[in-house]
């Protein structure tokens, strides 16, 4: 069974502050993916890696894929309240031909911004 | 907004009750996975389904089974309902390769 370990589950942090949350696992994954998820909505993309040591950037998001495929992390920088809500990552396995990738999320990080 | 769709929101069942979720895929769609979040986790696979065939099954009971129409809309029918079942049920459309939009879930209270 792959699982994946986020940490931590829960920061709260000033605004202006930088951050970085990580995301292991000991199981390799073809893909992951960083999703963002709002109460009393479903999670959103913000990005996906594929290539070991893979680094992208999304305006003050900066998020990496390890080089062996099994670890990434996110980083913020200058936190913002908006930025505030529950990071998910999850792995995806290319292994059928057909269909889309049968996800396998962390357990999410709560992520809370004080103005 | 993704332009996937799930009803309804929200839902009460007491235990040993059966349930139906339902979505509708984003147009052009012809894969729709569903999962499962409890509360202050991520979300768990249950199951998918590509052009109407189930394509893939999570670790979870045979009572929780699926369908998928030809227009490529889902049904989630969960029987003998337990407390633990107690849950958000999302379902993510997409293409083949592509990226997995979300509806917005449906909040299921098993009392």
């Amino acid at each position: 069974t792959q699982l994946l370990e986020q940490s931590p589950q829960f920061l709260s942090i000033q605004e202006g502050e930088n951050l970085t949350v990580y995301c292991n696992s000991s199981s390799v994954f073809s893909s992951l993916q960083w999703y963002r998820q709002e109460p009393g909505e479903g999670p959103v993309l913000l990005v996906t890696v594929v290539t070991g040591g893979e680094v992208k950037k999304l305006k003050r998001l900066t998020f990496q894929f390890g080089d062996a495929r099994k670890d990434s992390s996110l980083h913020i920088t200058a936190a913002q309240p908006g930025d505030t809500g529950l990071y998910l990552c999850a792995g995806g396995n290319e292994g059928s031909r057909v269909g889309a990738q049968k996800l396998v999320f962390g357990q999410g990080t709560r992520l809370t911004i004080n103005p | 907004e993704t332009g996937v769709t799930q009803s309804p929101t929200h839902l009460i069942k007491t235990r040993g009750q059966q349930v139906t979720l339902r979505c509708s895929s984003q147009s052009g769609h012809n894969t729709v996975s569903w999962y499962q979040q409890a509360l202050g986790q991520g979300p768990q696979f249950i199951f998918q389904y590509y052009r109407e065939e189930e394509n893939g099954r999570g670790n979870f009971p045979p009572r929780f089974s699926g369908l998928q129409f030809p227009n490529y809309s889902s049904e989630l029918n969960v029987n003998a309902l337990e407390l633990d079942d107690s849950a958000l049920y999302l379902c993510a459309s997409s293409s083949r390769a592509d990226t997995q939009y979300f509806g917005p879930g449906t909040r299921l209270t098993v009392l």
